[in-house]
């Protein structure tokens, strides 16, 4: 199975500190994608990195992608209360046909 | 619409009924998934259409699973005969073109219970 691995399963910090989740998938990618989660709702897309980057921005955000490790990294600085969330990782690639695999998320609380 | 909708978002019903779940994926949006959410799990892919191309069912757990997507928009999944595993959250997502792999757009999605 392509599906990805978040690690850790859950995590709890204090606001204001730095978040770390990681991902790790087995066969070869085209693109990684994370998503955020919040309790009852659906999936919000947050970032996109491609198999040929190696790094990505987006505001408090950055992801990390190491194709030799099949891992990615995703950084939430400043982490605020809002934060509270899952957060998912995606992948698509040459033999995954239309499907889309998610990892089994990690679980973020950012306490006030 | 603005964003997906998904209707019901909570179906209770009894082991061995039939339900209906219903999605209204963004406009101009040819790409569309369904997904089954278990408890504190990932999602597990069910089926995915693109266009008026053949679907992918491949992610179909069983034949009591079924989707339909008329006139290219509006998509619905049946469950029959529930049973109490089917018991999940079902989300849908849509997307411009899955061909290159955009992001995908997704509903609130429909929790169901089977009792």
């Amino acid at each position: 199975s392509q599906q990805g691995e978040e690690d850790p399963q859950a995590l709890s910090i204090q606001e204001g500190e730095n978040a770390t989740m990681n991902c790790s998938y087995k066969t070869s990618i085209n693109n990684l994608q994370w998503y955020r989660q919040n309790s009852g709702r659906g999936l919000v897309h947050l970032i996109l990195i491609r198999s040929n980057e190696r790094e990505k921005h987006s505001g408090r955000l950055r992801v990390t992608l190491d194709t030799s490790k099949k891992s990615s990294s995703l950084l939430i600085t400043a982490s605020r209360a809002a934060d509270t969330a899952s957060y998912f990782c995606a992948t698509d690639g040459p033999n995954t046909g239309n499907q889309f695999y998610f990892g089994t998320g990690t679980s973020l609380t950012v306490i006030p | 619409g603005a964003g997906v909708s998904q209707s019901p978002s909570n179906k209770v019903t009894e082991k061995g009924k039939d339900v209906e779940l219903r999605c209204d994926p963004i406009s101009g949006h040819t790409a569309l998934y369904w997904y089954r959410q278990s408890l504190g799990q990932g999602l597990e892919f069910l089926i995915y259409f693109q266009g008026n191309s053949a679907p992918d069912k491949s992610g179909l757990p069983s034949d009591r699973f079924s989707a339909e997507r008329t006139g290219g928009s509006v998509s619905t999944l049946t469950i029959q005969r529930t049973q109490q595993e089917d018991s999940a959250v079902y989300l849908c997502a849509s997307s411009l073109d899955s061909l290159a792999k955009n992001i995908q757009y997704f509903g609130a999605g429909t929790r169901l219970s089977v009792l």
